[in-house]
């Protein structure tokens, strides 16, 4: 299966800033997805990013406070904009490979808005 | 959409008993029902999944059975180990626009006493 690389895995920020999530794979993959998963809960799905078009956001988010991009088949960015500390969660990417309908998780990015 | 219902959400079970979890659907038309375990600070891993045309599978020690009709399933470990604990979440799945969606159930925190 695929191997997510995603960086940073934690990071403490100040409410008011940005942060910008990393998600690099080993490989080429048809979608990716950017999950929120808040203390002791379960994933909550943000958006779906596409090679070379626009995301596409659940209900609850949007594309100014959580841009995406998705430049090419094994990289994407999630931008977590002008944070409070409701936004305090883990972050995680995560793959759909071609072969199969399994996803594959990143090791997340554990964030802390202060 | 889909609501996925998992249950209980925190099991203690002694090491070498049997642990079960317990997850209901709602959407019928979900085809495939994969089950993920997240170590403490790690991304979701695909420990084992099952597909709607069978009712049971089995891996080592993990199982899986599906329900079509009462539209649940569940995970069945024996022998249980301490290296087993971790959280434990089931999902539901829909083919959408191209590609599987999942929805995620609530999660079963499993602790496995020595």
């Amino acid at each position: 299966s695929a191997v997510i690389s995603q960086k940073p895995s934690r990071d403490i920020c100040q409410r008011g800033t940005s942060l910008t999530i990393q998600c690099q794979v080993d490989s080429q993959v048809t979608m990716m997805f950017w999950y929120r998963q808040q203390p002791g809960q379960s994933l909550t799905l943000i958006a779906t990013a596409n090679q070379g078009s626009e995301a596409t956001y659940e209900s609850g988010f949007v594309i100014d406070k959580f841009p995406i991009s998705r430049p090419n088949l094994t990289f994407s960015t999630l931008t977590v904009s002008n944070m409070s500390p409701e936004d305090s969660s883990i972050y995680l990417c995560s793959v759909l490979e071609r072969r199969s309908s399994g996803y594959t998780f990143g090791s997340g990015t554990r964030l802390t808005v202060v | 959409g889909e609501n996925v219902e998992q249950h209980p959400s925190t099991l203690s079970v002694q090491e070498g008993d049997s642990a079960v979890i317990k997850c209901t659907y709602s959407d019928s038309a979900s085809n495939y029902f994969p089950w993920y375990k997240q170590e403490l600070g790690k991304g979701p891993q695909l420990i084992i999944d099952i597909r709607s045309n069978v009712g049971e599978k089995k891996d080592q020690r993990i199982a899986v059975t599906l329900n079509k009709t009462a539209k649940h399933f569940s995970l069945h470990i024996t022998e249980t180990q301490p290296e087993d604990s971790a959280v434990y979440f089931c999902a539901a799945s829909i083919n959408s626009g191209g590609y599987q969606k999942v929805t995620f159930g609530t999660g079963t925190k499993l602790q496995v006493i020595p």
